[in-house]
Formats: structure tokens, C-alpha cells, sequence
């Protein structure tokens, strides 16, 4: 298994312009998440999504916009980059959201918006 | 939330056990302690999780207190690879991974 797969691993990216973050699993996870990480602080979760079909909004999803079309892929675009958009982003998933649940998490996306 | 409290930063000798604490004095009775690690620049990497009795894998030991009011990790012969961001994070159930600033060993040759 490859476990959590994300794309790009980096991008530089203009102030306005857009694109998207692929993430994908392999271990037929129900859950899935993005996280976002600033130089020197812990992860800030984005968005969520506890299936097909079904997202929600984490702490900080102003500028962003996911989809859940399929268990494996949950996809994270931005519309408009901001400067302050540049960040590391991670993809995660997990089983369930149980409590006796690990979650494994991609090797991350590096965004720079200039 | 029930929230954890980790030193910022610890520094161990290679080859020697590395403990790191962490508080939460919190914790509801079904919340587990998760412990991972983020190495550079890494996405996290999943260590451990108990509840109430120590835990031991082929990477750390977990030991919670009888009270789970605090934990610790146990790496038993830190390695210089071990140099990592380390994250303790108590669960609620139904909710998302909640990630701190976490404690910053540096294993020293």
C-alpha cells in the first residue's frame, strides 16, 4: 500500500491565481483531512470529511474549498492565493473518527505564494 | 478539548533512553493519548496510543499514569534519526486530531 499519496510535493504560485492539492489513499479510509502548517507551529486543521460526499469545515477553511467525490481522493483547492496561503499542507486519513482510531498523514504539499 | 502541555525543547545522548512528558490533566475517562512525530519537515508519523495501560510497540513505551492526569513516551535508544518535533494529543471522541507545538528533541551524538 501506498498509504496517503499528495501532489505536488511544491508549487509557487502568483497572488490570484488558483489550484488544487490532490490527496489520495489506499487503505479504503472513510476519513480524510487537511491540515496546513506554518513555519515553527503545529497543524491547523482546514477541512474534513467523513465519507463520500460529505465534508465540513475545520479552524481555518477561509480561502479554501474541498470535495469528496470518491473514499479515495479529497482534493483541497484554493481560488484565490493569498501570501498568506504559504504554508506546508498535509492530507491525512483515518478509519473512523473513534477514539482507538490512528490517523496517517502524507508527506506533504509546499506552497509558496508570491 | 482536553489539552495537552509538553516542554518546548529536550536534548538526549545517542544510544540512551529519551523521555518525554506530557500533561493533561483534563483528560476525560474514554479519551486515548496519541503520540506522533514529525521529522524535518515530514508529515507526522503515527508512535503510540493508550488509554489507561502502558503500551509498548517496536518504535516507543507509553506509560499514563494511574490518574492519566500525565503521560510519557519512551524511546529506548535514542538514535540520531530520532531528532524530531514530538506531538502528544489527547482525543475526544468524534473529533479531529488537535496538534500542539509539541517538544522538539534533538538526540545528540
Amino acid at each position: 500500500n501506498a498509504g496517503v499519496t499528495q501532489t505536488p510535493k511544491f508549487r509557487i504560485l502568483k497572488i490570484g491565481q488558483s489550484m488544487t492539492l490532490q490527496c489520495t489513499q489506499d487503505m479504503n479510509h472513510n476519513y480524510m483531512y487537511w491540515y496546513r502548517q506554518d513555519p515553527g507551529m503545529g497543524l491547523k486543521l482546514i477541512y474534513y470529511s467523513v465519507g463520500a460526499g460529505i465534508t465540513d469545515k475545520g479552524e481555518v477553511p477561509n480561502g479554501y474549498n474541498v470535495s469528496r467525490s470518491t473514499t479515495e481522493d479529497f482534493p483541497l483547492r484554493l481560488e484565490l492565493a493569498a501570501p498568506s496561503q504559504t504554508s506546508v499542507y498535509f492530507c491525512a486519513s483515518s478509519y473512523s473518527r473513534g477514539l482507538n482510531t490512528e490517523a496517517f498523514f502524507g508527506q506533504g504539499t509546499r506552497l509558496t505564494v508570491v | 478539548d482536553a489539552k495537552t502541555t509538553q516542554p518546548t525543547s529536550m536534548d538526549c545522548a545517542e544510544g540512551r533512553a529519551a523521555n518525554l512528558p506530557c500533561n493533561h490533566s483534563t483528560i476525560s475517562g474514554n479519551e486515548y493519548v496519541y503520540w506522533y512525530r514529525q521529522i524535518h519537515s515530514q508529515g507526522p508519523q503515527y508512535i503510540i496510543h493508550g488509554l489507561k495501560n502502558n503500551e509498548t510497540n517496536e518504535m516507543a513505551s507509553l506509560i499514563i499514569t494511574e490518574d492519566r492526569k500525565s503521560s510519557t513516551l519512551i524511546l529506548p535508544h535514542a538514535t540520531l534519526r530520532d531528532t524530531a518535533v514530538y506531538y502528544c494529543i489527547v482525543r475526544v471522541g468524534g473529533q479531529n486530531f488537535v496538534f500542539g507545538p509539541g517538544t522538539r528533541l534533538s538526540v545528540l551524538p
